[in-house]
């Protein structure tokens, strides 16, 4: 069971938008950054948000993220094919550990 | 562009050790630390270990505590990951990922290797 918790499946038609959330506790997601990954199919994960809600270059700004108390969420819009993914949430616990989220698997219909 | 290339797939008989290579390029490897996370079959995403790039010092996770022992050659720019006493739950895919030189907490993982598969089966 994962110290973080995200919805195992999400998903949207081409062009909508979705949201991915990921609960935590005050000990992560309440008082550190929160990172997302997505892992494209048989591929490593890529870094897709950084520091609550900054992209790396080459992201596209169809993905954005928040984060309010201990929770945090992303948000797709205008959903491609290509977002066919699992998206993970991640953050550093004061248990001094990084903790991930189960992961969500993003289906487009 | 900075890039991780892990060594190949192993398969280990219980109670063994593995050791998976990363090897950094395009960057300058003291400048930042490594990741090692890991993924069994079907399975979300678990945190191992930090290792400073630039001094080898390490944060390890609980899980691994004990069992683990990650190492650095700056003169290739190399880090390493030993697992010991493995049992069939170690089987999964081995990732390093570029992170922080100075602390195990500041840093996401930027760029990830390509991952290693290491099966343990008697």
């Amino acid at each position: 069971q994962s110290v973080l918790t995200q919805p195992p499946s999400a998903s949207g038609a081409p062009g909508q938008r979705v949201t991915i959330s990921c609960s935590g506790s005050s000990s992560n997601i309440g008082r550190n950054l929160v990172n997302w990954y997505q892992q494209l199919p048989g591929t490593a994960p890529k870094l897709l948000i950084y520091s609550d809600n900054l992209r790396p270059s080459g992201v596209p700004d169809r993905f954005s993220a928040s984060k309010s108390g201990a929770s945090a969420s992303l948000a797709i819009s205008g959903l491609q094919s290509e977002d066919e993914a699992d998206y993970y949430c991640a953050v550093w616990d004061n248990s001094l550990n990084w903790v991930f989220g189960g992961g969500t698997r993003l289906t487009v219909l | 562009q900075a890039q991780l290339v892990q060594s190949g797939g192993e398969v280990k008989k219980p109670g063994a050790s593995m050791r998976v290579s990363c090897k950094a390029s395009g960057y300058v490897f003291p400048n930042f630390g490594v990741y090692w996370v890991r993924q069994a079959p079907g399975q979300g995403l678990e945190w191992l270990g930090w290792i400073s790039g630039n001094n080898g010092k390490t944060k390890y996770a609980q899980i691994v505590q004990g069992r683990v022992t990650m190492t650095i050659d700056k003169s290739t720019a190399t880090a390493y990951m030993e697992l010991r006493s493995l049992t069939s739950d170690d089987t999964a895919k081995y990732y390093c990922a570029r992170g922080a030189a100075g602390a195990a907490s500041t840093m996401a993982f930027d760029i990830w290797g390509q991952g290693t598969m290491v099966i343990v089966s008697s």
